[in-house]
Parts: structure tokens; sequence; C-alpha cells
């Protein structure tokens, strides 16, 4: 167990539908990282908050949006939701996020099926 | 541009015998390596990784990886393999001052009893 807890676990929606899902990184971590990963993609970055505020961004739709709030959990929001955004999405936290040789810890991801 | 490549999808070895995992990767400067594991319906686990100094790196589960500047690889390796050991591999790598870490396709290694 990473110490990174997401939820919920599994979800099922509908094309054109909004999800939200919720990420709390390990005790004493102030940076979240979110990548999806997806059978012909593999694992893509998404998007990474430090203490709040986004420090990096990879390829994230204009679709997708995330925040992290005072106590450091951290949301992403998927909306306009499309066949191909089915996926297992994973949430990530670091101490610092300063990059480098610092180790990111895993969540155990949500699995996301769009009808 | 940072990259990295797991030339194999799969590889297959047999319980006790030696297995490898391969890794190669292109970064400017020097580079940050990582290995991760996914067993099934999980999420990635932490094995190891390498700084700097000793090009042999020690791991989780009895698992190390050589880092070869020429070659510029960083491949996996354990000396004797468990069935318990079969799940998908993943390298990744992060430039120097960048804070986007790049992984791999993926390796899925199959141990056979």
């Amino acid at each position: 167990d990473s110490g990174v807890t997401q939820t919920p676990k599994h979800l099922i929606t509908a094309t054109g539908q909004r999800v939200t899902l919720r990420c709390s990184p390990r005790s004493g971590d102030l940076s979240v990282y979110w990548y999806q990963q997806s059978l012909d993609q593999g694992l893509q970055f998404l998007i990474q908050y430090y203490n709040g505020e986004e420090r990096a961004k990879g390829n994230i739709l204009e679709r997708f949006s995330a925040q992290q709030f005072p106590d450091l959990h951290s949301e992403l929001n998927l909306s306009s939701l499309e066949l191909g955004d089915s996926a297992l999405y994973f949430c990530a936290s670091s101490v610092s996020g300063t990059g480098g040789q610092e180790t990111q810890y895993f969540g155990p991801g949500t699995r996301l099926l769009v009808l | 541009a940072q990259s990295v490549a797991q030339p194999e999808d799969q590889v297959n070895v047999a319980e006790g015998n030696p297995l490898t995992v391969k890794c190669t990767y292109s970064v400017s400067g020097n580079p940050y390596l990582f290995w991760y594991v996914q067993y099934p319906n999980r999420g990635l686990q932490f094995l190891l990784k390498y700084i700097t100094g000793d090009n042999l790196v020690k791991g989780s589960y009895g698992f190390e990886a050589e880092f070869n500047k020429s070659q510029t690889s960083f491949h996996l390796k354990k000396p004797s393999a468990l069935v318990s050991d079969s799940a998908l591999y993943f390298c990744a790598v992060r430039a120097p001052g960048s804070f986007k870490t790049i992984f791999g396709a993926g390796t899925r290694l199959f141990v056979k009893a």
C-alpha cells in the first residue's frame, strides 16, 4: 500500500457526461500528479500540482481540468466524455514535486468506462 | 526531447532462471531513471531508481538494474525469477530540472513454473 488513495475505484458513465475523480496524497506529500493509462496510449502524464498550484502540464485535453485543495487532496474533472476517454486514471504523489531524483508513489487508480 | 523505449512487449522466462527487461532512453544531460511494476488491477509500485554513482542499483524484491551511459540503457535484472514476478514493468526517465516523468510502453513479464 503506497499511502495514496483514489476514489472511486470504478466509474461507468455515458458519453457527454462529466465525472470527478478524487485523490488523497501520502501524508506529508505536497505534490500530486495525474496519469492516464490506456491500451493504445500507454501511461500518459496529464498534470502536476504542487501545494495547490499547477506546476507542469502534459497531454491533458481541454475537456479535462484538475485542482489541488488546501488540504492537498486533488480532483480531476473530465467533461464531455467520449468513448476514447475510457481508461485507468492514476494519481501519484511525491514529497516536494521538484522533479529530479524524487520518487512518485502511485494510487490504485480509477477505472473509467464511458459507454 | 526525452523519451524511453522498452523494445520488448513481452518477456517469457522459466522460474529459477535469470531475467532481463530492457530499457533504453534518450535525454539531454544526466538522466534520472526509474523502474516500476504493475500487478493486475493495482497501481504502479516503485522498484528502484538511478540517480548517480554506482551503475548497479539494487531495489525491491531482489531486482537490480544496470545503468550504461554509453549504450543509454537501464536494463532491469533479477538472478532467479519467481512466478510471482509476473507483472507489467515500466521504465521511466526524467531529465535534470524537469518535472515531467516519461514512461515507456511497458513490458509484460511471464514467469512459467
